[in-house]
C-alpha cells in the first residue's frame, strides 16, 4: 500500500517561479527519495535525503525533511518549461515488506 | 555507466496470452525491483530480487512471477493476461537489498492488453 501522500496533486506555475511540493508519510524511515517522471516514461532519480539530514541541495532543487512531522518538501527554484512532469516521493521504511513506498505524485505544469 | 535497460519498450498482447519483460540493472547493482504503474493505483510494488532470490513480494496474484539470473538481469512474467494488467511496468536497480540505498529506474515497458 502507498504510504506517501503528495500535496498538491497538481500545480501550475509560470516559468521563473518557484514550485514547492510536499510529501507526508506514516512510519519511520531510513531515507526519502524524490523522482521526476515525464509523461508516462521512467522515473528519474532526483535526490535522496537520509533520516538524519534536514536539508539537501542539488542544482535548482532543495529538499527538506522533518522526521518529527513525517514530511518532506521539494522546492524547484526558477522553474522552466522542461520541469513540467510528475514528481514522486518514495520513502524507505525502517521495517516491513516494502523497501520503497511511493507517494501519489504531484503533476507540475510550468507555463512558458 | 549505462543505466537501467528495460525491453521491450512497448507491447500489445491479447487477453489470455502471457508476456515476459526484461530488465538489465546498472552494472554492479545486484538488486532489482519491479513496479506496476497505473493511473488509478499509482506505483505498486511487485517483487524484489537479489542474488537470484526473491526477497520481497507485493500483493499481486500468482500470475505475476519473476526471476533473476546470475548476471543480475531480471525478467518478469505475467500469464493469462487480463485487461487490467495494462500498465507501465517499471524496473528499479539498486546496489543491494539494504534499506538505505538509492533506486534507479528504467524507462519502463508499456503493456497494453486488448
Amino acid at each position: 500500500s502507498q504510504q506517501g501522500e503528495e500535496d498538491p496533486q497538481a500545480l501550475s506555475i509560470q516559468e521563473g517561479e518557484n514550485a514547492t511540493m510536499n510529501c507526508s508519510y506514516k512510519t519511520s524511515i531510513n531515507n526519502l527519495q524524490w523522482y521526476r517522471q515525464n509523461s508516462g516514461r521512467g522515473l528519474v532519480h532526483l535526490i535522496l535525503i537520509r533520516s538524519n539530514e534536514r536539508e539537501k541541495h542539488s542544482g535548482r532543487l532543495r529538499v527538506t525533511l522533518d522526521t518529527s512531522k513525517k514530511s518532506s518538501s521539494l522546492l524547484i527554484t526558477a522553474s522552466r518549461a522542461a520541469d513540467t512532469a510528475s514528481y514522486f516521493c518514495a520513502t524507505g521504511p525502517t521495517s516491513g515488506t516494502y523497501k520503497y513506498i511511493f507517494g501519489t505524485g504531484t503533476r507540475l505544469k510550468v507555463l512558458a | 555507466k549505462a543505466g537501467v535497460t528495460q525491453t521491450p519498450r512497448y507491447l500489445i498482447k491479447t487477453r489470455g496470452q502471457q508476456v515476459t519483460l526484461s530488465c538489465s540493472p546498472i552494472s554492479g547493482h545486484r538488486s532489482v525491483s519491479w513496479y506496476q504503474q497505473t493511473p488509478g493505483q499509482g506505483l505498486q510494488f511487485l517483487f524484489e530480487y537479489f542474488s537470484e532470490t526473491q526477497r520481497n513480494k507485493g500483493n499481486f496474484p500468482g500470475r505475476f512471477s519473476g526471476r533473476q539470473f546470475s548476471n543480475s538481469r531480471s525478467e518478469m512474467n505475467v500469464s493469462t493476461l487480463e485487461l487490467g494488467d495494462s500498465a507501465l511496468y517499471l524496473c528499479a536497480s539498486s546496489l543491494d537489498v539494504g534499506r538505505n540505498t538509492e533506486a534507479f529506474f528504467g524507462q519502463g515497458t508499456r503493456l497494453t492488453v486488448v
